[in-house]
């Protein structure tokens, strides 16, 4: 059974400060999703990783995906307050998409 | 604009009535899917479909069910809604197996 697993689950963080949120699973996929979601809001998708070694960046989000050890990344540079919300990984596996169960984001000034 | 669509935003319903969620896409995509979120389970897939007249079982299916008549359109229906049903609905569409799926805004069920 495909487990995803996202750490940490709540982030409190500074404004211009770095971090990462880590999204590790447990069966081989090579196409892994990031999306964002605004508190009593929609998901929005951020980023598509399609293979191994694939990154992508859009401001001052960077995602990463390394299917060899099952792990993508987000990584945050230099946070300000509008980024704060909730991210989901999710992977997709065979018929099926699994979700982690998304970090909470606070940037605080 | 193309976009997805899902009425009623909010509803409020009884024990063991049958409560049937609506979905419509203008994206023409031959996929769309139902997911629940739940606090601590981020989203779970309900049910899905590929195309017309296809669909197929999630996660968590049990108590649910779909029904694919035309490409637009995936109706969610609760047979016999219980308390443990109660949660946020959220319909999404993809052009194609594994590709970004495009989320609608969310159902807010409630059973009581």
């Amino acid at each position: 059974e495909l487990k995803v697993e996202q750490n940490p689950l709540f982030l409190s963080m500074q404004e211009g400060k770095n971090y990462t949120i880590y999204c590790n699973y447990s069966t081989t996929s090579d196409r892994l999703y990031w999306y964002r979601q605004d508190p009593g809001k929609s998901l929005e998708s951020l980023f598509v990783l399609l293979s191994n070694g694939a990154v992508k960046q859009e401001g001052r989000l960077m995602a990463s995906l390394d299917t060899k050890a099952r792990l993508s990344t987000l990584h945050i540079t230099a946070a300000v307050h509008d980024l704060s919300a909730t991210y989901f990984c999710a992977v997709f596996y065979g018929d099926d998409m699994r979700f982690g169960a998304g970090t909470r984001l606070t940037v605080k000034p | 604009d193309a976009e997805i669509t899902q009425s009623p935003r909010h509803k409020i319903t009884e024990t063991g009535r049958q409560v049937t969620l609506a979905c419509h896409q203008t994206w023409n995509h031959n996929n769309m899917f139902w997911y629940r979120q739940d606090l601590g389970h981020g989203l779970r897939l309900i049910h899905y479909s590929y195309g017309v007249q296809d669909t197929n079982k999630g996660e968590v299916s049990d108590g649910y069910s779909v029904s694919r008549s035309n490409t637009e359109d995936l109706p969610l229906t609760l047979e016999s809604a219980a308390s443990s049903q109660t949660s946020v609905y959220f319909c999404a569409s993809s052009a194609g197996q594994g590709l970004e799926q495009f989320f609608g805004p969310g159902t807010r069920l409630t059973v009581l």
